[in-house]
């Protein structure tokens, strides 16, 4: 299976808005609302931001939410921080009944 | 709170057997589906496969033939075994939570992994 494709970095300025795109196809992000994100600060555990396309896990802030269209998803970090400065992966179901991620995007705050 | 604690051998020679076992401490083993993912230094994630507590699989297709995952419902404990490793088995492996049953069982309720054991570095090299 393939790894769904996402940029390998995106920046922005604090409190700017930034997005990150997921494309796969019609056999996975395009085919089920099971998309979900992740965020992975250096050395550390990736931790769950949001899933099922756009819901968001209690504890993780509202700037973080999720969209999809088509073959895309899309995480939109909204007045960004320098806290989120991280490495960002998506996630989706195929119809083969396995999992697939993005091959992650890097996100620095300028 | 429900947690999760691996360990398996850290350093591997070329053409030998990967294991690493996965503990869920504090919650339900049963009714949830238990996963495996990996993370070359410097890389990407990638799903290698799960399992749930009545030991139904489901593999990542280009590592299905080396991969055998098992569960013991008696430990609350999940296995992965990755035969013939070389060093692009390298990486971190994680164990994870990737989904949940319904009350009667009837349907999965999702497909995200929530809750990450802290990683193990399996190192191949000769």
């Amino acid at each position: 299976q393939s790894a769904l494709t996402q940029p390998t970095s995106v920046s922005g300025s604090p409190g700017q808005s930034i997005a990150i795109s997921c494309t796969g196809t019609s056999s996975d992000v395009g085919g089920y609302d099971y998309v979900s994100w992740y965020q992975q600060h250096p050395g550390k555990v990736p931790k769950l931001i949001i899933y099922d396309v756009s819901k968001r896990p209690s504890g993780v802030s509202n700037r973080f939410s999720g969209s999809k269209s088509d073959n895309t998803a899309s995480l939109t970090i909204s007045g960004l921080q320098a806290e989120d400065e991280a490495d960002y992966y998506c996630s989706s179901y195929t119809s083969n009944t396995t999992m697939v991620f993005g091959g992650g995007t890097k996100v620095t705050v300028l | 709170q429900v947690h999760l604690q691996q360990w398996g051998a850290g350093l591997l020679k070329p053409s030998e057997t990967l294991s690493l076992t996965c503990a869920v401490y504090g919650g339900s083993f049963s009714g949830n589906y238990w996963s495996w993912i990996r993370q070359p230094p410097g890389k990407g994630l990638e799903w290698i496969g799960e399992i749930n507590h009545s030991g139904s699989t489901n593999y990542n297709p280009s590592l299905k033939s080396r991969v055998t995952m098992s569960v013991d419902t008696s430990k609350n404990q999940f296995s992965l075994k990755l035969s013939s490793v070389t060093a692009a088995d390298t990486a971190v492996y994680y164990c994870a939570r990737a989904g949940q049953d319904n009350a009667w069982g009837s349907y999965r309720l999702y497909w995200y992994f929530d809750l990450w054991g802290r990683g193990t570095l399996v190192t191949v090299s000769s």
